[in-house]
């Protein structure tokens, strides 16, 4: 399996454009994360989904910040618009369940601008 | 979630042991410890997880204190591949990895 997937590996982006971020999730796992990451703050947990099916979202910043996961094979991350304080890396997780004794497998992140 | 605490900083030579400890006293009985490390410019890795027993694999070992307020992640031949950051973090039920500042591990050739 080639792992997680995720794109763009880099997006730069001006203040006040819509920015869609992708994942693509290990074949057969159902439970799927998103983190951010900054210096300032660390790696934040966004939202995580179990069966496609939004678990607990009170990890997202505000409004601007969106995820949907159509199907098990893909999710995305929106923000719109964009300002330059979402800069950060954004890190896609996906795992075979969402019980305690589970692993987490990330993928390379996505690098975010917003200038 | 239970919290954890963790040097916020360590050093090895290469090719020695390294020990890096985490302390987690109000760990309750069904909080497995996890451990996750996160290499320069990636994502974070899966190093190794328990319950109550020591565990070992190919990456690491981990050794937990009776009491089970403790543990620690042991290296067994540290290489300057193993620099990163080292997360332990518990997770009970159906509650999802939370991430705190973790221990970043310097190697020294």
């Amino acid at each position: 399996d080639a792992g997680v997937i995720q794109s763009p590996r880099h997006e730069v982006t001006e203040m006040g454009q819509e920015v869609t971020l992708r994942c693509k999730p290990i074949s057969g796992h159902n439970s799927l994360f998103w983190y951010r990451q900054t210096m300032m703050r660390g790696l934040e947990l966004l939202i995580y989904f179990n069966n496609n099916v939004p678990i607990d979202d009170s990890g997202m910043p505000e409004d601007r910040f969106s995820a949907k996961m159509p199907n098990a094979s893909f999710s995305t991350l929106k923000i719109q618009p964009s300002e330059p304080r979402d800069s950060a890396v954004y890190f896609c997780a996906s795992s075979f369940g969402q019980g305690a004794n589970e692993k987490l497998f990330f993928g390379s992140g996505t690098q975010l601008s917003v200038l | 979630d239970a919290k954890t605490t963790q040097p916020n900083s360590m050093e090895s030579n290469e090719e020695e042991p390294v020990h890096l400890p985490c302390n987690h006293s109000t760990i309750s009985g069904t909080d497995y410890i996890h451990w996750y490390r996160q290499l320069p410019s990636q994502g974070p890795e899966y190093v190794i997880h328990g319950l109550t027993s020591n565990v070992n694999n190919r990456m690491a070992s981990l050794a937990i204190a009776e009491d089970r307020k403790s543990s620690t992640l042991i290296l067994h031949r540290a290489t300057l591949r193993d620099a990163a950051v080292y997360y332990c973090i518990l997770r009970s039920g159906n509650t999802p990895l939370v991430f705190g500042k973790g221990t970043r591990l310097s190697v020294i050739a």
